[in-house]
């Protein structure tokens, strides 16, 4: 089977870094989308990696290595507005896009 | 600049009454187009892809059907609605070429009661 799995939830500071992990295993592998979603809202999309590496806008970034089948979202100098859902999605081998489950980031003055 | 509209944003229906949500895109000529169904707290379950007017894809057998009149409508519908239907409803659309990034309407809110 496919699969992509993150922390259903975590919990940061105003201020501070925190990463958000992503482990995919897919039938292929064509690139890989960072979404953000807040509470009763669409997905907005955030960035693609399709080659190993850190992908860098602005307070965010996003870092793919295709052989640990692994990436990351990095948020720096997190704001309360960074409060929402973030949603990582794989393009497989026949273009299809597999979504997890998301990541419900807090944000705590 | 592309802009996709979905109507409407909220609905509350009865069990066993019809459905027809309606998306439109504006700003781009042969979207690949979307509809997708969350979960209240989960994740995006994708229902229905066309490339194309008339071609539509399936991903999820239940009682809802979809259709591609135009290239740049797409219509949900059921004929009879069940309470497991509740849902937050996504329309999406993306360029035929890639990276094939996925762009949101605001999304439908559909209560059966």
């Amino acid at each position: 089977g496919q699969n992509i799995d993150q922390p259903t939830e975590m919990t940061a500071t105003e201020g501070a870094i925190v990463q958000i992990n992503c482990t995919y295993q897919t039938s292929g592998f064509n690139g890989l989308f960072w979404y953000q979603q807040h509470a009763g809202e669409a997905p907005t999309f955030l960035s693609y990696n399709v080659l190993d590496g850190l992908e860098e806008k602005g307070r965010f970034s996003s870092f793919l290595s295709r052989s640990k089948g692994y990436s990351y979202l990095l948020l720096k100098e997190l704001q309360m507005k960074d409060s929402a859902s973030y949603l990582c999605a794989v393009i497989n081998s026949n273009y299809q896009l597999i979504w997890g489950a998301g990541t419900k980031l807090i944000i705590k003055p | 600049s592309q802009t996709i509209h979905q109507w409407p944003a909220t609905l509350v229906q009865p069990v066993g009454s019809p459905l027809s949500l309606e998306c439109t895109v504006e700003g781009t000529s042969n979207p690949n187009l979307y509809w997708y169904r969350q979960a209240a707290g989960r994740g995006l379950q994708l229902l229905f892809y066309s490339v194309g007017i008339g071609q539509i894809s399936s991903e999820v057998p239940q009682n809802l059907s979809a259709s591609r009149p135009q290239d740049r409508q797409f219509i949900l519908s059921s004929k009879k609605l069940l309470l497991s239907d509740s849902g937050f409803y996504l329309c999406a659309w993306s360029g035929d070429r890639e990276p094939y990034e996925q762009y949101f309407g605001p999304g439908t809110r559909l209560t059966v009661t």
